[in-house]
């Protein structure tokens, strides 16, 4: 049972260039997130995803897009890259809304580096 | 606007010291609170919490909600240097997208 798997791990872009983390789960969970972890922050919400099809914008959506085609994939695109968006990002799921009871399932991380 | 504020934001001990860890939360129609453990990687899951008063306990690990004083405490006994990681505080809300996470404390446990 792999659990939440996100790709890259590591990532170093330019100003202005584009880029797609990938996220898949294999629990099928309805529930899907994506966090930023800034260093010495918690996490902010940036897209959640309630099932297939259906998105919706968390804290700090801003300069990301999200797609749910399916119930396992979950990515997150980064259009124009900025020195802001310098972060480390999880991806998560939940088999009941906002993780009652089991809490999340996390992915490894992606750290992502704008230069 | 939800908040959840951890403390210490820092703490460095020693190996068989005990550590206690606070987090205080401001939200509406408050339903649960959630402890996790950050190592190198993802956060994973320690426990969580909807009842007052109700220590919920796992090997040298306990933690406890005051719904009365709005906030938590995650004890560590007899730490070790594998209990060195960022902890994290998260609360869910009734009607609420996802859960709201604190800025973490850092614990240290030094040989």
């Amino acid at each position: 049972n792999a659990g939440v798997t996100q790709t890259p791990k590591f990532r170093i872009l330019k100003i202005g260039q584009s880029m797609t983390l990938q996220c898949a789960q294999d629990m099928n969970h309805n529930y899907m997130y994506w966090y930023r972890q800034d260093p010495g922050m918690g996490l902010k919400l940036i897209y959640y995803s309630v099932g297939a099809g259906i998105t919706d914008k968390g804290e700090v959506p801003n300069g990301y897009n999200v797609s749910r085609s399916t119930t396992e994939d979950f990515p997150l695109r980064l259009e124009l890259a900025a020195p802001s968006q310098t972060s480390v990002y999880f991806c998560a799921s939940s088999l009941l809304r906002t993780g009652a009871s089991y809490g999340y399932t996390f992915g490894s991380g992606t750290r992502l580096t704008v230069v | 606007e939800d908040k959840v504020v951890q403390s210490p934001l820092s703490l460095v001990v020693h190996e068989g010291d005990t550590v206690t860890l606070n987090c205080s939360y401001e939200v509406t129609n408050f339903r649960s609170l959630l402890w996790y453990k950050q190592e190198k990687k993802a956060p994973t899951f320690l426990f969580m919490l909807t009842s007052s008063g109700i220590e919920k306990k796992s090997g040298r690990l306990s933690s406890i909600l005051d719904k009365k004083e709005l906030s938590s405490i995650l004890n560590i006994t007899a730490t070790q240097t594998g209990d060195s990681a960022i902890y994290l505080c998260a609360v869910e809300a009734e009607g609420r997208r996802a859960l709201t996470f604190g800025s973490g404390t850092r614990l240290q446990v030094q040989p």
